[in-house]
């Protein structure tokens, strides 16, 4: 039982670069969700999908997009990256009601 | 509209002594309320969570929380602090069906 499981663990891309972010959970967790971490501000949410085929925009959509074809899979897109995009990404996954499960992050250096 | 506020950036506390991570919230229905520890370099971790019951909940590593409607509140407390609670904490709310929302962190730091 692998839990989340995100791909890759540092990215540094140049501006207006793309590039996918990957998510992947095998405990059939119908919630999934993309934060970024910036200091002093917490987790923001960014997209979440409550299943299959059903993905929604959380506080922070602007320049991203994400695509949910399987219940274990949820990548999240940078279109044309931007240095406001330098970050750290979680992963996140959970029934309607339970505690989420975290993935171990994705630090991301936009230049 | 759910928020989570932590009203210190900061808290330092002497191993040994007890510890407090304040947390209050605002959510419309029944509260799910949690908190996460976060080690450096690392994804957030489950400390514990209040879903409905006993007003006390305790979790991982002697950690336990207190949920108080009246006040809207759930700190987190710690009878006896230990150098490696050292972390960042977050408090989250949701309601069934919805979204996690995290307030901003509150790092703590317990001094040898």
């Amino acid at each position: 039982n692998a839990g989340v499981t995100q791909t890759p663990k540092f990215q540094v891309l140049k501006t207006g670069q793309s590039m996918t972010l990957q998510c992947a959970q095998d405990m059939n967790h119908e919630y999934m969700s993309w934060y970024r971490q910036d200091p002093g501000m917490g987790l923001r949410l960014i997209h979440y999908s409550v299943g299959a085929g059903i993905t929604d925009q959380g506080e922070v959509p602007n320049g991203y997009n994400v695509s949910r074809s399987t219940t274990e899979d949820f990548p999240l897109r940078l279109l044309s990256a931007a240095p406001s995009q330098t970050s750290v990404y979680f992963c996140a996954s959970s029934y309607s009601r339970g505690d989420a499960f975290f993935g171990q992050g994705t630090r991301l250096t936009v230049v | 509209a759910q928020s989570v506020a932590q009203p210190e950036d900061q808290v330092n506390v002497a191993e040994g002594n007890p510890l407090t991570v304040k947390c209050t919230y605002s959510v419309s229905g029944n509260p799910y309320l949690f908190w996460y520890v976060q080690y450096p370099n690392r994804g957030l971790q489950f400390l514990l969570k209040y879903i409905t019951g006993d007003n006390l909940v305790k979790g991982s590593y002697g950690f336990e929380a207190e949920f108080n409607k009246s006040q809207t509140s759930f700190h987190l407390k710690k009878p006896s602090a230990l150098v490696s609670d050292s972390a960042l904490y977050f408090c989250a709310v949701r309601s069934y069906g919805q979204n996690f929302v995290f307030g901003p962190g509150t790092r703590l730091s317990v001094l040898p």
